[in-house]
């Protein structure tokens, strides 16, 4: 099994780009998350899919498109990129059966730089 | 904010010695949860603890829980050089089904 895959690995964009961060994860798991990582401020949640159809808000949604493409696919979309969106994008999966039993399982990140 | 915090935001130990680190957070929560993150990787989840749990081991690593205090800490006994590691506490509280809330972190470095 991979895991959880995320592509690019690297991105530098100009502020107003669009692109699209890719995740997918191969351990059948019904949620997927993205997360931003910013120098001291920990892990915070941009959206999040509970499962294959539906998708939420997280804690710092702005500025974000989501889809969840199929139960393994969970996309992001920058529309227009600001440099405020520089930062380090996890994508993270989880069999969600109930509370207070799961962990979240990581990809490897992408860096993205808005210049 | 829901995030939890970290303290010490950074630790320096010798090899062989323990390392301790704390995680304070605001509301009742249903899981707490230690990941390990490596300079330039993703995550790795440790340890969970539940809310209704007082303290759990796995290994070197022993994590405790006072939901009283609303707090969490991680001990790791014996580190080594490859315990060198940002690490993470992470709440599930009980009002926000099932969204995790991440802590600040405490770097770690294990000197050998």
């Amino acid at each position: 099994n991979a895991g959880v895959t995320q592509t690019p690995k690297f991105q530098v964009l100009k502020t107003g780009q669009s692109m699209t961060l890719q995740c997918a994860q191969d351990m059948n798991h019904n949620s997927m998350y993205w997360y931003r990582q910013d120098p001291g401020m920990g892990l915070r949640l941009i959206y999040y899919s509970a499962s294959e159809g539906t998708t939420d808000k997280g804690e710092v949604p702005n500025g974000y498109n989501v889809s969840r493409l199929n139960k393994r696919e969970f996309s992001l979309r920058l529309e227009s990129a600001a440099p405020s969106q520089t930062s380090v994008y996890f994508c993270a999966s989880e069999y969600w059966l109930a509370v207070g039993t799961d962990t979240q399982y990581f990809g490897p990140g992408t860096r993205l730089t808005v210049l | 904010s829901q995030q939890g915090e970290e303290d010490p935001q950074a630790l320096s130990i010798q090899e062989g010695e323990n390392a301790t680190m704390n995680c304070s957070y605001k509301t009742s929560i249903n899981n707490l949860q230690w990941y390990r993150q490596n300079s330039g990787r993703g995550l790795v989840h440790l340890i969970l603890i539940r809310s209704n749990e007082r303290e759990k081991h796995s290994g070197r690593l022993r994590v405790t829980l006072d939901t009283s205090k609303k707090s969490s800490s991680l001990l790791i006994t014996a580190s080594r050089a490859a315990d060198t590691a940002s690490y993470f506490c992470a709440t599930c509280p009980s009002e926000a089904g099932n969204q995790f809330y991440f802590g600040t972190g405490t770097s770690l470095t294990v000197i050998p």
